[in-house]
């Protein structure tokens, strides 16, 4: 059966500081992977997707970014964080043939 | 950006009544899905309906989806408290990479 994995599970980082958060999939191969934002209480901000191994569609201007250096590895990194890039960050992978999302749990990073 | 938009933001209920959940959207799609979310947790996938369906039924939850009016509803019927969470509805445009949007979401607490 397949399984999304991220880490760390929360995260609290000064400003200015980098940023690497990783999602990794088991059980399925050639996933869309994708990275989503969602800031408190509110809906998930699509930031990335990808297709496959170094392919990566960015949605939203930003200091993020994400890389994909392996099929079933999804990284968002940023050099320098700002105070506004806290927020709950979500891996999810497609599901080919339903077309369903599979969300991980979450990392949660605080910028202080 | 947002593609859908629920109505309500949030829905106060008593275990046992039925809960109504809205979605509008604006392009078209291929398909429009419903997720839950745990305070805290990542997305779980309810129920998918295609673009060429008008209805679908999974439990205790029925999904409806007007083409015409880029709208669809979420019905829960004999509400638990179990079901108190958060209520997202995404859709699927077929841009060679499957971009998945979602909503803000209507936060359902559903009284014991």
């Amino acid at each position: 059966s397949q399984t999304i994995h991220q880490w760390p599970a929360t995260l609290v980082q000064p400003v200015g500081s980098p940023l690497s958060l990783e999602c990794t999939v088991e059980g399925t191969s050639n996933p869309n992977l994708y990275w989503y934002r969602q800031a408190a209480g509110r809906g998930l901000q699509l930031l990335f997707y990808s297709v496959g191994i170094g392919q990566i569609s960015s949605e939203v201007p930003q200091n993020l970014s994400a890389s994909r250096p392996q099929d079933r590895q999804f990284i968002l990194s940023s050099k320098k964080l700002l105070l506004s890039d806290s927020g709950f960050y979500l891996c999810a992978w497609r599901g080919s043939s339903t077309g369903e999302l599979f969300f991980g749990e979450g990392s949660r990073l605080t910028v202080l | 950006s947002q593609q859908g938009e629920e109505d309500p933001q949030a829905l106060s209920i008593q275990e046992g009544e039925n809960a109504t959940m809205n979605c509008s959207y604006k392009t078209s799609i291929n398909n429009l899905q419903w997720y839950r979310q745990n305070s805290g947790r990542g997305l779980v996938h309810l129920i998918l309906i295609r673009s060429n369906e008008r209805e679908k039924h999974s439990g205790r939850l029925r999904v409806t989806l007007d083409t015409s009016k880029k709208s669809s509803s979420l019905l829960i019927t004999a509400s638990r408290a179990a079901d108190t969470a958060s209520y997202f509805c995404a859709t699927d445009r077929n841009t060679g990479g499957f971009k998945t949007i979602f909503g803000a979401g209507t936060r359902l607490f559903v009284k014991a």
